[in-house]
């Protein structure tokens, strides 16, 4: 079975600060798929990154980056010089490829961030 | 591209009444999805569609829950008869190849409050 792990309840940061979000995931499957979705306090869902299980390569984007980790399971986001506007709830979610699941998200119970100006 | 479209946004109702909610998938996508979000128990999978045929319901809490999908471009959740514990927030959302590792895109989701 997967299972996502975020470990953060809730996280408050001053605006500047960085921040790093954690998720761990489980997974018997050799191929899987690695998400982060941002929930602003609106409501709606929205996709940030993608990552599959060959690729370990780092990403940045602006003043996101994501470090996954195959050796420790782990997919963490970090925010570089936090806003406001970065105050959401994320969600680490995490997608089989091969098997019955394939496909099927399961997402970790989400880190509430709040950026304090 | 009007992304994923649900009605309705909210939705309130008495105890023991249907409730019936609708979703628009983005045109193209192979993959649908119902989700509940409630405090207690986080975003929950409900059940997948792919090309119009459910692959897995095992996510429905019980027989007052059912979902179709009819064609390509709709789907409906139906709560039947409702109770104050299904108040929550349900998306759908849907992915073009779900199974090839793309993502999901969510519609804004109805907030369901059972009174």
């Amino acid at each position: 079975a997967q299972k996502v792990t975020q470990a953060q309840t809730e996280i408050s940061v001053v605006e500047k600060e960085d921040v790093t979000l954690d998720c761990v995931y489980e997974t018997r499957d050799t191929t899987y798929y690695l998400f982060w979705y941002k929930q602003p306090p609106s409501g709606e869902l929205v996709f940030l990154i993608r990552r599959n299980s060959f690729d370990e390569q780092n990403e940045i984007s602006g003043r996101y980056s994501w470090n996954f980790q195959k050796s420790t399971s782990s997919f963490n986001f970090t925010i570089t010089a936090s806003q406001v506007v970065d105050s959401a709830v994320y969600f680490c979610a995490l997608s089989e490829a091969y098997n019955t699941n394939a496909g099927k998200s399961t997402f970790g119970d989400g880190t509430t961030l709040t950026v304090k100006p | 591209d009007a992304g994923v479209i649900q009605s309705p946004r909210h939705e309130v109702t008495e105890m023991g009444q249907e409730v019936t909610l609708r979703c628009k998938p983005i045109s193209g996508h192979n993959s649908l999805f119902w989700y509940r979000q409630t405090m207690m128990r986080g975003l929950e999978l409900l059940i997948y569609f792919n090309n119009n045929v459910p692959i897995d319901d095992s996510g429905m809490p019980e027989d007052r829950f059912s979902a179709k999908m009819p064609n390509a471009s709709f789907s409906t959740l139906k709560i039947q008869p409702s109770e104050p514990r299904d108040s929550a927030v349900y998306f759908c959302a849907s992915s073009p190849l779900a199974d090839r590792g793309t993502e999901a895109f969510f519609g804004q989701g109805t907030r369901l409050t059972v009174v």
